[in-house]
């Protein structure tokens, strides 16, 4: 199976900082790695697909980049909402790995 | 608009086994992949397996083979998730989502297993 990891897993920041989530991947898996965000009792909201696609309605805030084993999540201009959990997941081959999530706080 | 509803809340002791339902509406049912997630209690997302609602062909994680089961109904535009054997670990909530990349998602199925 291919290992996420995520990094930080724990993160507190303010509103209006740009914060910056890592997620490896134990072997390349190109750009198969979506980014969702959870609130808590909520499901999972697709953020970015293909590793830098934004979704449709998601503002530009938020960006994506990477590919083969190390990815990024970008958030720029925190606002209110955004505080959440974030998740990556590969797509590159069976199961579906996910990282073990990062929590971003208000500080 | 495209929208997946789950069944409702589930209790089931140790041993016993539990199905939920996913039902699909909005878009054409058999032209995507739908995933089974879960999520323990203040834990991570975790993957189990894949239908294809065409094919009907799955895909399981190992860590629940032999005890997941996915099928559909094509005509009801339903997808059920069958668990087996469950003990207190399988606690969760049980999400149903769409397409490989998952654009749409149920609202989740709470499964409490105790004794």
């Amino acid at each position: 199976d291919i290992q996420l990891t995520q990094s930080p897993s724990f993160l507190s920041a303010s509103v209006g900082d740009r914060v910056t989530i890592t997620c490896r991947a134990s072997q390349g898996i190109s750009s198969y790695l979506a980014w969702y965000q959870q609130k808590p009792g909520r499901a999972p909201k697709l953020l970015v697909s293909a590793a830098s696609t934004l979704q449709t309605g998601v503002p530009s805030r938020f960006s994506g980049s990477g590919s083969g084993t190390e990815f990024t999540l970008t958030i720029n201009n925190l606002q209110p909402e955004d505080f959440a959990s974030y998740y990556c997941q590969q797509v590159n081959s069976y199961p579906y790995t996910f990282g073990q999530g990062t929590k971003l706080e208000i500080q | 608009q495209v929208q997946l509803v789950q069944s409702g809340t589930e209790v089931k002791k140790p041993g016993a086994s539990v199905k939920i339902s996913c039902k699909a509406s909005g878009y054409s049912f058999t032209k995507y992949y739908i995933h089974w997630v879960r999520q323990a209690p203040g834990q991570g997302l975790e993957w189990m397996g894949i239908i294809n609602a065409g094919l009907g062909s799955t895909n399981y994680s190992q860590k629940f083979q032999g005890r997941i089961t996915l099928t559909r109904d094509t005509s009801t535009r339903t997808v059920y998730m069958e668990l087996s054997s469950l003990r207190s670990e399988d606690t969760a909530l049980y999400f149903c989502a769409r397409k490989t990349y998952s654009d749409y998602w149920g609202q989740g199925t709470l499964v409490t297993v105790s004794s």
